[in-house]
């Protein structure tokens, strides 16, 4: 079965500078028939539910701030937020989505 | 505007069973794959399972820990997905979330708790 690990588990950083979050799989999830890497990134803030940020591994979706990004293939992902602001607080987290989906365990970001 | 109700949740003893119930609204709902995703109180996010549209075949997935006890049903003319949980335990206690999505969890209502406890 994959595993998803996340690292950090938490990470405090200032306003206005970049959170780096790595995401890696036990096993590769680029599926070259489809030429893309079946991972997703979330937001969850305190109190509220999951949203979806981006997927395969790097689209963002509609309405996601262009400070968030993906980037990685194969077994290593990184979720970049850059100019971090006040409402970015909240639990990241990975998932890989194909055959039975796998969420990370989640990285704290805070100020 | 995609908008996902869930509700049924509460209080039930261990080895008991719960509905929950998943209102769909704001999408072609009869096209979508149907997702529930719990949360333990403060633990990550856990992939329960899902429903294909009839289309794909109307299947089902389960992750292993639920796999044989937690079922999944939808109704079309309703839009709604429901999940049936029976042989409760007390690891089952969680927030119950139903998404929108194959396997990618595009939208997520707010969630219904259930708590597993005598």
């Amino acid at each position: 079965d994959i595993v998803m690990t996340q690292s950090p588990d938490s990470l405090s950083v200032s306003l206005g500078e970049r959170a780096t979050i790595n995401c890696k799989s036990s096993q590769n999830i680029y599926y070259s028939s489809k030429n893309k890497s079946y991972l997703a990134w979330y937001q969850q803030k305190p109190g509220q539910s999951p949203k979806l940020l981006l997927y395969w591994a790097s689209t963002r979706k509609s309405g996601v701030p262009d400070r968030f990004s993906g980037s990685g293939s194969g077994t290593n992902f990184t979720l970049t937020i850059t100019n971090l602001q006040a409402e970015d607080v909240a639990v990241y987290y990975c998932q890989h989505f194909y055959g039975t989906p796998l969420f990370g365990p989640g990285t704290k970001v805070d100020i | 505007e995609v908008l996902l109700v869930e509700s049924g949740g509460g209080l039930v003893n261990p080895g008991g069973s719960l509905t929950l119930s998943c209102a769909a609204s704001g999408f072609t709902f009869t096209k979508a794959w149907m997702a529930w995703v719990r949360q333990a109180p403060g633990k990550g996010l856990e992939w329960v399972g899902r429903i294909k549209n009839k289309a794909d075949d109307g299947t089902t997935d389960y992750a292993a820990p639920v796999k044989g006890r937690f079922s999944i049903v939808r109704d079309d003319s309703k839009n709604m997905v429901y999940l049936h949980l029976n042989s409760l335990k007390t690891e089952d206690t969680a927030v119950y979330y139903c998404t929108v999505g194959a396997g990618l969890c595009d939208y997520w209502g707010r969630g219904t708790r259930v708590t597993v406890s005598s």
